[in-house]
């Protein structure tokens, strides 16, 4: 089953608002998680490292301001972002990792829209 | 140069063909090595990890070359379900769990 959450599945909103997505771990602790998009036909890239309890680290390039990440609890980190614009439409991913270099479990990823 | 680079393809197989993907990793101090795959629209799943003594899972064979720094998969009679994009993903000893993927190679198998 599913070890990784992530809500909403998929959002449509208007240039200017802002949008919150969540990730959860179902049944385990995730001190880290890590934020992707992927574009169409590319792969994923790497946004930022959610940290339990700290600042986010986020990718050269990826603007902190516009992505807000907050990761409270042990099995929730959220993104938002903030102003959407349509060139922010993108295909959301999560992931979390069990055991630290192991294999990441992905959540099932929030497509964005913004119209 | 990327860290991760993989042949995009597409490979386009008839069924039961043997195809074989590549993978090559800039950072010679990587730690794990993985292969995922893809489905349109859909999150990655794990579909092996990958080891310098080579696995092996039903029709699936991973092989990792570190001298190289070349990773592989096998696919041997391949099945339609298979069509999917293939990503390789490398994980650093500096950013254990920090996983920097390739591009992905799409697959089509052909009945």
């Amino acid at each position: 089953g599913a070890v990784v959450s992530q809500h909403p599945s998929r959002v449509i909103c208007k240039s200017g608002t802002s949008v919150k997505i969540e990730c959860r771990s179902l049944d385990f602790q995730a001190t880290t998680m890590f934020w992707y998009r992927q574009f169409p036909k590319k792969s994923l890239m790497l946004m930022a490292t959610s940290n339990e309890g700290s600042k986010a680290t986020y990718e050269q390039g990826v603007e902190k301001d516009k992505f807000l990440i907050n990761h409270a609890s042990l099995t929730l980190s959220t993104l938002t972002v903030t102003s959407a614009h349509p060139e922010d439409s993108s295909f959301y991913i999560c992931s979390a990792n069990r055991d630290r270099g192991n294999e990441q479990y992905f959540g099932p990823g929030t497509r964005l829209t913004v119209t | 140069r990327k860290e991760v680079e993989q042949d995009p393809g597409p490979f386009n197989v008839p069924e039961g063909a043997t195809v074989a993907f590549n993978c090559t990793y800039s950072n010679s101090a990587s730690q794990s090595f993985f292969w995922y795959r893809q489905d349109c629209r859909k999150e990655p799943k794990l579909l092996m990890s990958v080891y310098s003594s080579g696995n092996e899972d039903g029709r699936f064979t991973a092989q990792l070359n570190r001298a190289s720094q070349y990773i592989s998969l096998l696919i041997r009679d391949s099945k339609l379900s298979d069509s999917a994009t293939y990503l390789c993903v490398v994980n650093g000893a500096a950013n254990a769990g920090k996983s920097t993927f390739g591009d992905g190679t799409t697959l089509t198998v052909k009945p």
